[in-house]
Formats: structure tokens, sequence, C-alpha cells
């Protein structure tokens, strides 16, 4: 079983639609991160959390710490988010290099 | 444009075939990562680099040998692969060995094992 497992694994919105997608992970972490990679394959950082909430443009990332549940939200879709989203857990016993990745959920946005 | 180029993008080999995969940061960065991404599985950490040095090695099969040349430049020679080898080796960089959110991802070399 994966430390991290995402929901759901395919996610097909209009635009438009507020989407919701969901990191679960079972080990203690020191942060939690979340990663897109749009077609072509190149990554980037979106989030990093620790606690709380955190907000960027139409994107928010939250987090519970004690239910070790993550969600990243989408407000407003447009086709330009079409992407796989990628949660990832640096847990705590761990030189920084170390990471759980999620298996990615892939989104897509019709106009 | 993320500053980490990949070349090839994309790579066709067979099983006795020996190839390397090439990464390059204009960065000044001073660790290097390579990461593998098979379909539906979670990514892996493969070989993580800091000056030169190799600090990190996640158990990996010996037919992927890594070279770290200088702080530029990382490559992955691959000899004798199988099919399941067969994924997205991306090659990230960041200034420090730090978590991933300060990593700078490259668009990845698409190998495919005949």
């Amino acid at each position: 079983k994966n430390e991290v497992e995402q929901s759901p694994q395919n996610l097909t919105a209009q635009e438009g639609e507020f989407i919701t997608i969901n990191c679960s992970y079972s080990v203690g972490i020191s942060a939690l991160h979340w990663l897109q990679q749009h077609p072509g394959g190149g990554i980037v950082s979106l989030f990093m959390l620790s606690s709380g909430k955190k907000k960027h443009g139409r994107l928010i990332a939250t987090i519970n710490i004690q239910e070790k549940h993550s969600s990243l939200h989408i407000t407003a879709s447009h086709p330009r988010d079409s992407a796989v989203y990628i949660c990832a857990a640096n847990p705590y016993s761990n030189t920084g290099n170390q990471f759980y990745f999620g298996t990615g959920t892939s989104l897509t946005v019709i106009p | 444009e993320t500053g980490v180029t990949q070349t090839p993008r994309h790579l066709v080999m067979g099983m006795t075939n020996k190839k390397s995969l090439k990464c390059e940061q204009h960065l000044g960065h001073n660790a290097m990562y390579w990461y593998k991404q098979s379909a539906k599985k979670p990514l892996e950490l493969m070989f993580v680099y800091s000056l030169e040095e190799r600090v990190e090695n996640n158990s990996v099969p010996s037919r992927f040998s890594p070279e770290c040349p200088n702080s530029s430049h990382l490559f992955l020679h691959l000899h004798t692969l199988q099919p399941e080898d067969s994924a997205l080796y991306l090659c990230a960089s960041s200034q420090e060995l730090i978590i991933i959110n300060e990593q700078f991802f490259g668009p990845g070399t698409r190998l495919t094992v005949l």
C-alpha cells in the first residue's frame, strides 16, 4: 500500500467548475506538497503546506494534520488547468531528500 | 522553460543497447536528481547528487549508472534494460539539498525499451 493515496485518479470537468482533488497519507510528515505536471513532463511546485490553508490565484490548498488529509481546490476551472496533479509527502525522519508521492490525478477541463 | 534541459526527449532502445540520458541545468544549482515516473505508479527518486558527489541511491538496479562530471551536467547511463524500465525519466536541480518545492524539473525523457 502506498504511503500517499490520491483521489480521484482521473477527473473531467466543464470549464468554470469547482474542482477538488484529495490526498491522504499514512506517515508523520514535516510538509506536504502539491505539484503540477503538464503534458510534456515538466513538474512545477504549486504549494508546500505544513498546516492550515494556502491560496494562490484560483488554487487553494488545505491540510488537516490530525486527519492526515490534504485537498487541492481549483475555482473557476479553465482548460489550461488540464494537467496531472501530484501530492508528495516529506516524512519527518529524512534528510530532506526522501518523499512519498501519490500516483497523481489526471485533470481534463473541457471548454 | 525551467532552466533544466534534458536530451533526448524520446528514446527507443532494445534490451541489449547502451544509451545515455543527459541533463543540463543553467541555474547555478549545486544539487541534481534523477526521478523515474512509470504509468500509474508514484514518482520514484533514483539518484541524488550534491556538488558532484552521489548522496543518495535508492536501491536502483545496476543497469542504471549515473554520472555527474560537474555541477551543471548529469547523465544516466543505461545498459541491458528491461521492458519494465520503460518510463518517463525526469531530471531536477536545486540550489542546495532541500525539499521538493525548490526543485526545478526538466521536461523528461520518454524511454521505451523493446
